[in-house]
Formats: C-alpha cells, structure tokens, sequence
C-alpha cells in the first residue's frame, strides 16, 4: 500500500470555526490532490498540488485554502466552516511518468461534520 | 462544470455475465484514463488504465476500451463476481485528475 495518511479520520465541528486537515506521504510523489466525496457527485476535485508551494484550484474551490511547505505534506483548510462542507474528505498523490500520470493512490479518507 | 460523467448510477447483473460500464468526457486536453473501485469507508483503488494513444488495455477480467472521436470509455467485466460488487468510478488527467459520479456494481450470486 502507497504511504498516504490523513488525520483525523473523523472530526466534528461548529459552523463558522476554522478546520484544517493534513495529508501526509511517504512516497515523495510531487502531485497531491484533495478530494470531497458527495452521493450523486462523486468525487470532486478541491485543491491540487503540483510541487513544494505550487497550488492550484479544482472544480469546488470556494471556501477551501491548502498550503504545501514540503513534499510530504498537504495541508487543506476551512477557513470558515459550513454545513455544506459536511462530506468524507479523500486527499490523493501520484507523478507524472513523461507520458502520463501514473494512477493516484488514496488515503482512507476523512468524514467531516459541521454542525 | 463536470467534465468526466457516468450517467448510470447503478448497474446490477448476474455472476458469470459481462458488466459494462460507461464514462464520457468533454475536455479533449484530457490524455490518460482510469477506473477505480471503492468500497464503503476505504479509499478509491487503482483498477485499469488506458493512455490516450491507445484504444484498448486488458489486465485479467478487466479490459478497459477508449474511443477518442466519441470521448467515452467503458470497462468491461468478465465474468463477473460477487467480489465485484462496490462503487466504480472513472477518472480523467491531463494538469489535473477529475472524476466521475460513479456507477454502484452490483453482482448477484
């Protein structure tokens, strides 16, 4: 199994605090992704990031900050949490091969409540 | 805007029988394709795959088929196996990975 760990598996939270959950990889691939998981959406794509520093938006982007000070690390944030943001939080990494990304391994995933 | 779509959002078939399932895209950017399989409270896993230059990759029961002009892929199960049964999803990358809704799987004994 790829080393991709997320913590917490589990949080609940007030509407309005800040939140912030971590993906950790041993790996040292240079993509990570954040995902949410949503019945009738799939998987969604949040934040992306393509090395150390370098970021950019997915598809539902609003509301979510992330931050990548090191390869191993990446960092997705609510900045103010809403009932909307409930949904299981899946972060992913995989690398570019020269003639296409390899497939992303997964992490378990993490199921956020905002009350 | 969804830019890979699975418009079946279930699909139930018999053990031993071909499962079909469907995948179309619009972003004509996007060059490597894959399924996943999830099940319940585990992350996506990596089944099959298919880079843009090809039209077919075959690994055991899974075979993966890509058509370009129409921008829909399908993976084909045979036979199937209860052990199959679980959320399936197709991905598309090109900068990024984007995902499908996903197609539940079930296969009855």
């Amino acid at each position: 199994d790829a080393g991709i760990t997320q913590s917490p598996r589990h949080k609940v939270t007030e509407t309005g605090t800040p939140v912030t959950l971590r993906c950790h990889q041993t790996e040292n691939h240079r993509y990570m992704y954040w995902y949410r998981q949503d019945p009738g959406h799939g998987l969604r794509l949040i934040h992306y990031s393509y090395g150390v520093k370098d970021t950019d938006k997915g598809e539902v982007s609003d509301g979510y900050s992330v931050s990548r000070s090191k390869t191993e690390d990446f960092l997705l944030t609510l900045e103010s949490a809403t009932s909307s943001q409930t949904s299981v939080y899946f972060c992913a990494i995989s690398e570019y091969r020269g003639v296409g990304f390899t497939e992303a391994f997964f992490g378990q995933g993490t199921r956020l409540t905002v009350v | 805007d969804q830019q890979v779509k699975q418009n079946s959002p279930s699909l139930s078939v018999q053990e031993g029988r071909i499962s079909i399932l469907n995948c179309d895209y619009t972003n004509s950017m996007f060059d490597y394709f894959l399924w996943y399989k999830k099940y319940p409270a585990e992350g996506p896993t990596f089944l099959i795959s298919i880079s843009s230059i090809k039209d077919k990759n075959e690994d055991g029961r899974f075979t993966v088929f890509l058509n370009k002009s129409a921008k829909h892929l399908s993976l084909h199960i045979v036979p199937s196996q209860p052990g199959d049964s679980a959320v399936y999803f197709c991905a598309a990358s090109a900068l990024d990975m984007r995902f499908g809704a996903g197609t539940r799987l079930t296969v009855k004994p």
